[in-house]
C-alpha cells in the first residue's frame, strides 16, 4: 500500500495568514494526488484534484502542486470558513489511502 | 443535483453484519463508480472499496474477506455489509461517487453523503 504522510498535523494560525500543508507519498503517484477539506461532523469535500486541479467553486486562494512523492496545499490568505481538517488522498492505485490529517485552527 | 444519502442502524452487535445502504437523488447511478469511506472516531478516512454500476467491484484488502457490495439499478441504491464486526468497526460510514475521467488521470470522490455513525457493540 502507498502510506501518505502529511504534515504538520496540526497548525495555528490566524485570518489573512498564508499557510501551506505537506504531503509526501511513500512511492511515486505522479500527481495522482487530491485534497479534502472536512469540517466538524461534516463529510470531506474535493478541493484540489490531480494535485492542483482547483475544483468548481473553490476559491481561488486554494492551490495546490507538486508531482512524484512531495505535494503542498496553500491557503494564501486564510478565511474564518477554511478552518477545518484537510486530508490528502492518492489516487495512483487501489487501495486508495489519505493522510492523516491536518488541524487547521485560530491561533 | 445529485445527492447521496446513508441509512442504516447505527448499532450492530459484535460478531454480527453491519449494513447500509445508499441512496442517490438527482442522478443516475449508471455510468458512474459508487464508494464507501469510514472514519474511527477522532481518527482519518479509510477507503472500503467502490462498485460500479455493472457490479464489477474493489475493496481494500484488509476488509475484502468480510465486506459484500451491491447496487440496485432501480431504487438508485447500492449497499455495503461488514460481516464478523468488532470494535474497530465503529465509525462513521460514508458513502460518495467515484469520478474519473476514463484514463486514469482525474480519479476522485466528488460527491460524498452526510455520514452515519455506527457503534458496534457487545
Amino acid at each position: 500500500d502507498i502510506q501518505m504522510t502529511q504534515s504538520p498535523s496540526s497548525l495555528s494560525a490566524s485570518v489573512g495568514d498564508r499557510v501551506t500543508i505537506t504531503c509526501r507519498a511513500s512511492q511515486s503517484i505522479n500527481n495522482y494526488l487530491n485534497w479534502y477539506q472536512q469540517k466538524p461532523g461534516k463529510a470531506p469535500k474535493l478541493v484540489i484534484s490531480v494535485a492542483s486541479s482547483l475544483q468548481s467553486g473553490v476559491p481561488s486562494r486554494f492551490s495546490g502542486s507538486g508531482s512524484g512523492t512531495h505535494f503542498t496545499l496553500t491557503i494564501s490568505s486564510l478565511q474564518p470558513e477554511d478552518f477545518a481538517t484537510y486530508y490528502c488522498q492518492q489516487s495512483h492505485s487501489t487501495p486508495y489511502t489519505f493522510g492523516q490529517g491536518t488541524k487547521l485552527d485560530v491561533k | 443535483q445529485e445527492q447521496l444519502q446513508e441509512s442504516g442502524p447505527g448499532l450492530v452487535k459484535t460478531s454480527e453484519t453491519l449494513s447500509l445502504t445508499c441512496t442517490l437523488s438527482g442522478g443516475s447511478i449508471r455510468n458512474h463508480y459508487w464508494g464507501w469511506i469510514r472514519q474511527p472516531p477522532g481518527k482519518g478516512l479509510e477507503w472500503i472499496g467502490y462498485i460500479y454500476h455493472s457490479g464489477y467491484s474493489r475493496s481494500n484488502p484488509p476488509l475484502k474477506s468480510r465486506v459484500a457490495m451491491s447496487l440496485d439499478t432501480s431504487k438508485s441504491q447500492f449497499s455495503l455489509k461488514v460481516t464478523s464486526v468488532t470494535a474497530a468497526d465503529t465509525a462513521v460510514y460514508y458513502c460518495a461517487r467515484r469520478s474519473t475521467d476514463g484514463y486514469g488521470d482525474y480519479d476522485v470522490f466528488d460527491i460524498w453523503g452526510q455520514g452515519t455513525l455506527v457503534t458496534v457493540s457487545s
